[in-house]
């Protein structure tokens, strides 16, 4: 099982729709992050998280320790958010080291 | 404008061939990093280096090098010993190892 597990792999949807991907992860973290992946490769840094919730813009990220999950939610949904969304969590004690899901597919149509 | 540069966008390497892929920054941060990435897996780290002149190793180490003259500068030079190196190959930066990190645009390496 892998450390770090995202739901759903592929995801379509239709502009305007509001969208949800999920993270759980195995391990104690400090911090997780949440990565957009564009069809020509180049990564972004969307969120870096520990507790709570933070926005930005149409974007917001949840992460629940307890539970040892974290979502990330996408309104009003448009085609330019069509990218590969990643997960990814910083071990308890291994600061220099991310563990990365396999990454979610969205693609959102007209 | 500040950000990471990876040359080439594409290389291609014959059999026995070493090739050394490039990153710059101009962030001025401290910390550099190398990932590979393979289709349906996850990043995995190859080195990174907190500060000029020092370098760790990631998980999959073997078969790459890495050198850290400069702290603008982390090139990654994939070996012979490397015997599966086609991949697409991340560089990214950040002020310190746990804050935020910025990539670069990746190279992909494809094998004649």
């Amino acid at each position: 099982k892998n450390e770090v597990e995202q739901s759903p792999q592929n995801l379509t949807a239709q502009e305007g729709e509001f969208i949800t991907i999920n993270c759980s992860y195995s391990v104690g973290i400090s911090a997780l992050h949440w990565l957009q992946q564009h069809p020509g490769g180049g990564i972004v840094s969307l969120f870096m998280l520990s507790s709570g919730k933070k926005k930005h813009g149409r974007l917001i990220a949840t992460i629940n320790i307890q539970e040892k999950h974290s979502s990330l939610h996408i309104t009003a949904s448009h085609p330019r958010d069509s990218a590969v969304y990643i997960c990814a969590v910083r071990n308890t004690g291994t600061a220099s080291k991310l563990t990365f899901g396999t990454g979610t597919r969205l693609q959102v149509t007209l | 404008d500040g950000g990471i540069t990876q040359s080439p966008k594409y290389l291609f390497r014959k059999e026995g061939q070493n090739v050394t892929l490039s990153c710059e920054q101009n962030l001025n941060h401290d910390a550099m990093y190398w990932y590979r990435q393979d289709p349906g897996q996850g990043l995995r780290l190859i080195y990174y280096s907190q500060i000029v002149n020092d370098f760790q190793k990631g998980d999959i180490a073997e078969g790459y090098s890495v050198s850290r003259e400069k702290k603008e500068s982390f090139p990654l030079t994939v070996t012979s010993a490397q015997k599966n190196p086609t991949a697409f190959y991340l560089c990214a930066s950040s002020t310190q190892v746990a804050e935020t990190q910025y990539f670069g645009p990746g190279t992909r390496l494809l094998v004649l």
